[in-house]
């Protein structure tokens, strides 16, 4: 079973609208990390954000911010007024086990983001 | 800024032939990580190292080697590159953030082999 899962191959939004990429995650640890990174074209992978498994308030970092509903298992994240900067790649990862003594990131398979002027 | 270098953005090499792909970061990360990423299959961890001479297999290690010998550099060794490894390749390395590890990206290798 995929531990990670990004429904959305490609996702298209008007510039200045809001955007929400799903994610949703399978694990059995109580302690887990989960991650969005960005990738335009150029191919960096480039962090934009991240929320731990015991935090109670929903991760935000300017326009980003992370819809994090822990029974659900799903960690959508939302991009406000969007740009067309925004267009990219973005993928969810997930690191499971406590910090620091488990390394291992599991990417989704990404979700293509377009943003039309 | 987290800086993650690699030596090369484009590399194109030959069935058989030993290839050497690098990556430097400068911020005194113990963690570091070599990744391929390939259309479909996202990306899959190939090797990993969380301390000088101190590696350990990810997912898919096989056709592969790396070397850390210094705690700046970790390099990946295709002993005898296949055209199969043809892909993109991303050096990653690791510190906390706010509790959590953390990783960030070098800006990618996109090595084709003929």
């Amino acid at each position: 079973a995929q531990k990670i899962t990004q429904t959305q191959p490609g996702m298209f939004v008007q510039e200045k609208e809001a955007v929400t990429l799903d994610c949703t995650y399978d694990t059995s640890d109580q302690s887990y990390g989960l991650f969005w990174y960005k990738q335009p074209s150029s191919g960096e992978m480039i962090f934009l954000i991240y929320q731990g498994s015991y935090d109670e308030q929903n991760a935000t970092e300017g326009r980003y911010s992370l819809n994090f509903q822990k029974a659900r298992k799903s960690a959508n994240l939302v991009i406000s007024a969007s740009q067309l900067g925004d267009s990219a790649m973005y993928f969810c990862a997930m690191r499971e086990g406590s910090g620091g003594s488990n390394y291992k990131l599991t990417f989704g398979k990404g979700t293509l983001l377009t943003v039309n002027p | 800024d987290v800086k993650v270098t690699q030596s090369s953005r484009y590399l194109v090499k030959r069935t058989g032939e030993k290839v050497f792909l690098e990556c430097v970061q400068d911020m005194d990360h113990e963690n570091m990580f070599w990744y391929r990423q390939d259309p479909g299959l996202g990306l899959r961890l190939i090797y990993f190292s969380y301390d000088v001479k101190m590696k350990e297999k990810g997912d898919i290690p096989e056709g592969y080697s790396v070397s850390r010998e210094k705690k700046e550099r970790f390099s990946l060794i295709l002993e005898s590159a296949s055209t199969n490894q043809t892909s993109m390749y991303l050096c990653a390395s690791s510190f906390i953030l706010a509790g959590e590890e953390t990783q960030y990206f070098g800006p990618g290798t996109r090595l084709l082999v003929l």
